[in-house]
């Protein structure tokens, strides 16, 4: 399985501010996902992010207020844009592997007050 | 892809088994069955996956019945360690947006000493 790290692991954000997360894996993949994860919830995929095209955005997310970067194969970022207390989340990334199977990151766990 | 149905929680002794089970009745013939766990917000923890066969990893079974409309996860000799929220997600075969994983709410398996 790939080893995949994110950056930074907590953040507390002052509301109306912006924080760009990290996801780095240690091998190449194709395919690297967005997911949050809401206080007491479950996962909810905001988008896929494929090298060299636009990322794509699930329903009820949008890029403004989440603009995904993926230069190269292996590192993406995601932008929380304008925060505000509801952007409070564990924001993880994911990839694809050779086997189609998805690994995880730890997480970034962000307050937004 | 298919919507799955767990048991909200269950309880295990410490080095018994664990026998999770799933819904999945409107599986589709493409359609695989995965496992993830998530302890205590960490990024989910891919456990195993299946399509028709049973299936045996280090972590853990998988029992697919033959119909393929449920599945039991089994954790042979449960260890406090083995207290999280497993889902099991089921996921289309190759290809584009098949590669998506969608939760529900899992259930919260707990190992007690």
């Amino acid at each position: 399985s790939a080893v995949i790290s994110q950056k930074p692991s907590r953040d507390i954000c002052q509301r109306g501010t912006s924080l760009t997360i990290q996801c780095q894996v240690d091998s190449q993949v194709t395919m690297m996902f967005w997911y949050r994860q809401q206080p007491g919830q479950s996962l909810t995929l905001i988008a896929t992010a494929n090298q060299g095209s636009e990322a794509t955005y699930e329903s009820g997310f949008v890029i403004d207020k989440f603009p995904i970067s993926r230069p190269n194969l292996t590192f993406s970022t995601l932008t929380v844009s304008n925060m505000s207390p509801e952007d409070s989340s564990i924001y993880l990334c994911s990839v694809l592997s050779p086997g189609e199977t998805q690994y995880f990151g730890p997480g970034t766990r962000l307050l937004v007050l | 892809d298919a919507k799955t149905t767990q048991p909200p929680s269950m309880d295990c002794a410490e080095g018994r088994a664990a026998n999770l089970p799933c819904n999945h009745s409107t599986i589709s013939g493409n359609e695989y069955v995965y496992w993830y766990r998530q302890i205590h917000s960490q990024g989910p923890q891919y456990i195993i996956h299946g399509l028709k066969n049973n299936e045996t990893n280090e972590m853990a079974s998988l029992i697919i019945t033959e119909d393929r409309k449920s599945s039991t996860l089994i954790l042979p000799h449960a260890t406090l360690r083995d207290t999280a929220v497993y889902y099991c997600i089921v996921r289309a075969g190759s290809g584009g947006s098949n590669y998506k994983l969608t939760f529900g709410k899992g259930t919260l398996l707990t190992v007690n000493p």
